[in-house]
């Protein structure tokens, strides 16, 4: 089935520090790939994604790589802020058919002034 | 628009209770899924509708929780009776069909206590 697996937590870092947090995904044919971030307190929102090979999703300074070759979408922001303290959600959703989305296990970022 | 919306926000009940959780999608989204997230557990997707009908229930967790879609803007998820183990954050979604990117849009939760 499918799986997504995504570096364990928490991750604190000093502000304006580059961040990276390393997600792989276990799929069959060409799946969309997100990252969702949840601030405390409020649901899930997506920051970005990709639908195929090679595609790079951005938003907000965050960017993400499709990676068919290897697999996988790995966050990245070259200057975080306090701002950015939440729980990152690597997740795919496969190519046609049924909607569900697999989600990984979460990664919380603490981002210190 | 006003995003998914989530009632209530805040629901605390003695174990044995009856308790449903309502959600209203994005209007014009065919595609509403019910999430449950705890710390021991994470994100669990509970059930999913496409046009009003139920095609994955396998994340409910047993015959106490129950749920509905009667139009393509209410959902409700029930639990009776709740229990302790019961206690999570309850997360409704919606999306709308897509050839390729099927992002889903999160309500804000609703935090349930089961004491």
């Amino acid at each position: 089935g499918n799986s997504v697996t995504q570096m364990e937590g928490p991750v604190t870092l000093s502000e304006e520090a580059f961040l990276t947090i390393n997600c792989t995904y276990t799929a069959t044919g060409y799946p969309s790939l997100f990252w969702y971030v949840q601030y405390p307190g409020e649901g899930l929102q997506l920051l970005l994604k990709a639908t195929k090979a090679d595609d790079k999703g951005s938003n907000k300074g965050f960017e993400a790589t499709y990676r068919k070759e290897t697999t996988s979408f790995h966050l990245e922001k070259g200057s975080v802020q306090v701002s950015d303290s939440a729980v990152y959600f690597c997740a795919l959703s496969p190519s046609g058919g049924y909607q569900k989305v697999t989600f990984g296990t979460g990664t919380k970022l603490q981002v210190i002034p | 628009d006003a995003g998914v919306i989530q009632s209530p926000r805040h629901e605390v009940t003695e174990m044995g209770q009856e308790v449903t959780l309502r959600c209203k999608p994005i209007s014009g989204h065919n595609s509403l899924f019910w999430y449950r997230q705890t710390m021991m557990r994470g994100l669990e997707l509970l059930i999913y509708f496409n046009n009003n009908v139920p095609i994955d229930d396998s994340g409910m967790p047993e015959d106490r929780f129950s749920a509905k879609m009667p139009n393509a803007s209410f959902s409700t998820l029930k639990i009776q009776p709740s229990e302790p183990r019961d206690s999570a954050v309850y997360f409704c979604a919606s999306s709308s069909s897509g050839r390729y990117s099927y992002e889903q849009y999160f309500g804000p939760g609703t935090r349930l206590t089961v004491t």
